[in-house]
């Protein structure tokens, strides 16, 4: 079956480090890839996405590049901030089907 | 307002009550999904809907039962609680079958 497998946390960051969350999947299909991030006390929203290999994508200083090759998906940050202190998720979908398949999340803390 | 709005946002009760979680959206989309997220566990999909007449069972139902009562209204029943069911559950809508997810703010139910 489809599984996405995160870094465990929790991490750690002075402001201003730079930062990795390491996501690997396997799929049973052709995957779209996600980041969605949880604040506290708030539900997941979308931070961003990639469809295909080798596409980037991007939101608030965040990237993630889909890399088939590795099925890989990591989130990289070059500055964090105290305000990007969350609960991070990765996820995957199986073109065609209902399913949404999350990682166990990785809860990042940025101190001043 | 919220696009997806849960209630209540908070409840304690005790084994075997019957608890209803409440979700109702602004946005008019017919795909709707009850998750629940449990520490170091990630989200788990209880069931979804992709219509009103449209209810499927994800992977961890037992237990839980749900009503489409209307396009923008999606229910959670547990007919008899157990303290197992103690979490954060989560309501979501889909405008399509992209995996972009909006999430209500999340019900916390506690199980004595």
């Amino acid at each position: 079956g489809d599984s996405v497998t995160q870094m465990e946390g929790p991490v750690t960051l002075s402001e201003e480090a730079f930062l990795t969350i390491n996501c690997t999947y396997t799929a049973t299909g052709y995957p779209s890839l996600f980041w969605y991030v949880q604040y506290p006390g708030e539900g997941l929203q979308l931070l961003l996405k990639a469809t295909k290999a080798d596409d980037k994508g991007s939101n608030k200083g965040f990237e993630a590049t889909y890399r088939k090759e590795t099925t890989s998906f990591h989130l990289e940050k070059g500055s964090v901030q105290v305000s990007d202190s969350a609960v991070y998720f990765c996820a995957l979908k199986v073109t065609g089907s209902y399913q949404l398949t999350f990682g166990k999340g990785t809860k990042l803390s940025v101190i001043p | 307002d919220a696009d997806v709005t849960q209630t209540p946002r908070n409840r304690i009760t005790k084994t075997g009550k019957r608890i209803m979680l409440e979700c109702s959206q602004t946005k008019g989309h017919d795909r709707m999904y009850w998750y629940r997220q449990d520490p170091g566990l990630g989200l788990r999909l209880i069931y979804y809907s992709f219509d009103v007449k449209d209810i499927n069972k994800g992977e961890i139902s037992d237990g839980y039962s749900v009503s489409r009562q209307a396009q923008a209204k999606f229910s959670l029943s547990l007919e008899s609680a157990i303290p197992n069911q103690t979490a954060l559950y989560f309501c979501a809508i889909e405008p399509q079958l992209t995996g972009e997810l909006f999430f209500g703010e999340g019900s916390r139910l506690t199980v004595l």
